[in-house]
């Protein structure tokens, strides 16, 4: 069964530091998400992406983040000076497509980030 | 924005029985609910879906019902098992506009008593 797969599983940083978090969607979906888990917490939407640019992005995605496709099968998810607070699970997911079943979701194993 | 809330947090049952897990959403605009399931140290996976268009949906143990009016839907497992020790989430979602990000609830960590 095809599945999203993200890279790395865990990442440590330290703070100020830039780092990109990698995903490869399930092949044939068209939209991506990113989303974040701040330990013991809710998953939270950051960003939507769709034909090649942002669709939609939460508060919490501020210029710090920045999301590309920069080919046809990678989805990455750049934060450019991590905070403390930025210490969190980061999920891609994908979908196929807007109408009838297929508005699932499918999520990512996650990569957990540390920003010492 | 959408706001969903998730009760309870924490949840035992004795293996064998039932287990209800309930959530509210705020914005009548919502039409999509999937369920997800999380074990430990993995990504949330899909167990159930329901649409606004339908108040009921069944799929082996696991049943999900909506109360569009009173903006209300609720997970059941019967005959639970061990393998469903795990953390559930609600979500809620506008399936109109081609972005349809998910609004999770807070999650219900349900352990499942031998």
């Amino acid at each position: 069964e095809p599945e999203v797969t993200q890279t790395p599983s865990h990442q440590v940083t330290q703070m100020g530091q830039e780092v990109i978090l990698r995903c490869v969607p399930i092949s044939n979906h068209l939209y991506f998400y990113w989303y974040r888990q701040i330990l013991g917490q809710k998953v939270e939407f950051l960003v939507s992406f769709y034909n090649n640019e942002i669709s939609e992005k939460s508060e919490i995605f501020d210029d710090q983040f920045s999301v590309e496709r920069p080919d046809g099968s990678n989805f990455t998810l750049k934060i450019r000076s991590t905070k403390l607070e930025d210490s969190a699970m980061y999920f891609c997911a994908s979908r196929a497509e807007m109408w009838g079943s297929r508005e699932t979701q499918y999520f990512g194993p996650g990569t957990r980030l540390l920003v010492l | 924005g959408e706001n969903v809330e998730q009760h309870p947090s924490t949840l035992s049952v004795q293996e064998g029985d039932s287990a209800v897990i309930k959530c509210t959403y705020s914005d009548s605009a919502s039409n999509y609910f999937p369920w997800y399931k999380q074990e430990l140290g993995k990504g949330p996976q899909l167990i159930i879906d329901i649409r606004s268009n339908v108040g009921e949906k069944k799929d082996q143990r696991i049943a999900v019902t909506l109360n569009k009016t009173a903006k209300h839907f609720s997970l059941h497992i019967t005959e639970t098992q061990p393998e469903d020790s795990a953390v559930y989430f609600c979500a809620a979602s506008m399936t109109n506009f081609g972005n349809e990000k998910l609004t999770f609830g807070t999650g219900t960590r349900l352990t499942i008593i031998p």
